[in-house]
């Protein structure tokens, strides 16, 4: 009965190579998001969808490629990946309308640690 | 642990006592905000919210105040317990949510 579930847990990686991490929400929200947490814990939005209309596309490389088949659903592909992308992956959901500016918690999931070799 | 080598304000704390932690906001504009907690190898948890309309909200064993005045956000968390250990993190509503920059909180037996 999890929330928000993301995988791959924890992804390994070579540089230029392209991945995809999944998420799923079974809240039945409207929006969902995907974070960016370093190694020095600052957690920054990259995207939001909602309806799965992109409604949040803050500056990300446009290696990065969201893509939201449905409401439940928030999967991010990232191509030719670099030494900076590693980090961790945050995916969220919450049941405002718009990211963030209605006063709804968001849900985060478990994280997907990515490692770039 | 996840800690070692992390460079974030680091709050410590026996258990039992009564812990503070502190937030600077940059936004005056900024009109609800979230306390989050992270443990290790986890996704953020949300504690506790307010909006800019209020001054002080409380839950259970925890307290949040809001100093709109000097753009100020403190998180009180009563009775302090070894499971309460984690990183603390602020967020604050600018149409999107940006979250400050985190506190370790450490709680001695």
């Amino acid at each position: 009965d999890t929330a928000v579930s993301q995988t791959p847990k924890y992804l390994v990686t070579q540089m230029g190579n392209d991945k995809s991490i999944k998420c799923e929400q079974n809240l039945g929200h409207d929006t969902m998001y995907w974070y960016k947490q370093d190694s020095k814990k600052f957690l920054k939005i990259m995207f939001s969808y909602n309806n799965k209309e992109l409604i949040i596309n803050e500056t990300v490389p446009n290696r990065f490629s969201p893509k939201s088949p449905d409401k439940a659903h928030l999967n991010l592909h990232i191509n030719s990946l670099e030494l900076g992308d590693s980090a961790v992956y945050f995916c969220a959901s919450s049941i405002g309308r718009r990211g963030g500016s209605s006063y709804n918690e968001q849900f985060f999931g478990p994280g997907t640690r990515l490692t770039v070799l | 642990g996840e800690s070692v080598g992390l460079h974030l304000p680091t709050l410590s704390v026996q258990e039992g006592d009564n812990s503070i932690i502190n937030c600077a906001y940059s936004n005056s504009a900024s009109d609800y905000f979230i306390w989050y907690k992270q443990e290790s190898g986890k996704g953020p948890q949300f504690i506790i919210d307010i909006r800019s309309n209020m001054d002080k909200r409380q839950g259970q064993r925890v307290t949040v105040l809001l100093n709109k005045t000097v753009k100020h956000l403190s998180l009180q968390i009563a009775a302090t317990q070894p499971g309460d250990s984690a990183v603390y993190f602020c967020a604050e509503n600018q149409g999107k949510l940006v979250f400050g920059a985190g506190t370790i909180l450490r709680v001695k037996s």
